[in-house]
C-alpha cells in the first residue's frame, strides 16, 4: 500500500528559484494538507484542502501557493524561494472532516535553500 | 483555539523500563487528541487517538494514553521500552469550529539505552 507519496525526497535550491512539491494519495481521501517541520516547533500547517476544488490557508501560508489538481493530488509551490523556507515538508490526507479522522502522512521532502 | 504542551523535550530510558511522555492540552471545545510517532527520516505514524469514548486508549506497539479532563492531560505510557521505540513523539489536538486543523506539540525525543 503506497498511502501518501511525496516527490522529490530531497532538493537544494538557490534563493529566488521556484519549485513545486508534489503529493499524491491512493486512499480516496477527501482532505489533504501541507505542513512544514522545523526543529523544536512540531508541525505547522501551511495550506489545506478540505475537499476537491477547495483550498484554505493554515498557520504559515506566506510565500506558498497550492493546487488541488484532483482528488488524489495536492501540490505546493514556492514561487521565489527564501532561506527561511528551508525545512522538511510533509503532505497528509484524511477522510472528510470530523474529529474522528486521523491524518496519514508521507515521508517528507527535505528542502534546503541557499 | 487549541494548543498542546509537551512537558519534556527529551526522555531517556533503559530497555525494559517504563516510558512516560507527558502532554497537556488547551481547548475551548471537547477535544480530539492524538499521539503520533516519527522515526528518523520518516513521516508521522498514528499511535492512538482519543475521541470522547473510553478515557484509557490503547494504541499500537504496546502504547496507551489516559485522557484526564480535570488535569487537561493526555500522557502516553508503555510498560516496557524496546530499542525500536527510539523516535520522536508528538501530542496533537484537534478541536474547535474548524475540524481540519491540528495543533502539534513541539515533540519529545525518546532515547532507549541497552
Amino acid at each position: 500500500n503506497a498511502g501518501v507519496t511525496q516527490t522529490p525526497k530531497f532538493q537544494v535550491l538557490k534563493t529566488g528559484q521556484s519549485m513545486t512539491l508534489q503529493c499524491a494519495q491512493d486512499m480516496n481521501h477527501n482532505s489533504m494538507y501541507w505542513y512544514r517541520q522545523d526543529p523544536g516547533m512540531g508541525l505547522r500547517l501551511i495550506y489545506y484542502s478540505a475537499s476537491e476544488g477547495t483550498t484554505d490557508k493554515g498557520e504559515v501560508p506566506n510565500g506558498y501557493n497550492v493546487s488541488r489538481l484532483n482528488k488524489r493530488e495536492f501540490s505546493l509551490r514556492l514561487e521565489s524561494a527564501a532561506p527561511s523556507q528551508t525545512s522538511v515538508y510533509f503532505c497528509a490526507s484524511s477522510e472528510a472532516g470530523g474529529p474522528l479522522q486521523p491524518q496519514h502522512f508521507g515521508d517528507g521532502t527535505r528542502l534546503s535553500i541557499l | 483555539a487549541q494548543s498542546v504542551t509537551q512537558l519534556d523535550s527529551h526522555v531517556s530510558v533503559s530497555e525494559g523500563t517504563p516510558v512516560l511522555l507527558r502532554c497537556n492540552y488547551s481547548s475551548s471545545y471537547s477535544p480530539s487528541l492524538f499521539w503520533y510517532v516519527q522515526h528518523p527520516n520518516k513521516g508521522l505514524q498514528l499511535l492512538l487517538k482519543y475521541t470522547s469514548a473510553a478515557t484509557l486508549v490503547k494504541g499500537i506497539n504496546g502504547f496507551e494514553a489516559e485522557f484526564k479532563k480535570s488535569e487537561t492531560s493526555f500522557h502516553l505510557t508503555k510498560p516496557s521500552a524496546h530499542m525500536s521505540d527510539a523516535a520522536e513523539y508528538f501530542c496533537v489536538v484537534r478541536g474547535g469550529s474548524n475540524d481540519y486543523k491540528l495543533s502539534f506539540g513541539a515533540g519529545t525525543t525518546v532515547t532507549v539505552r541497552a
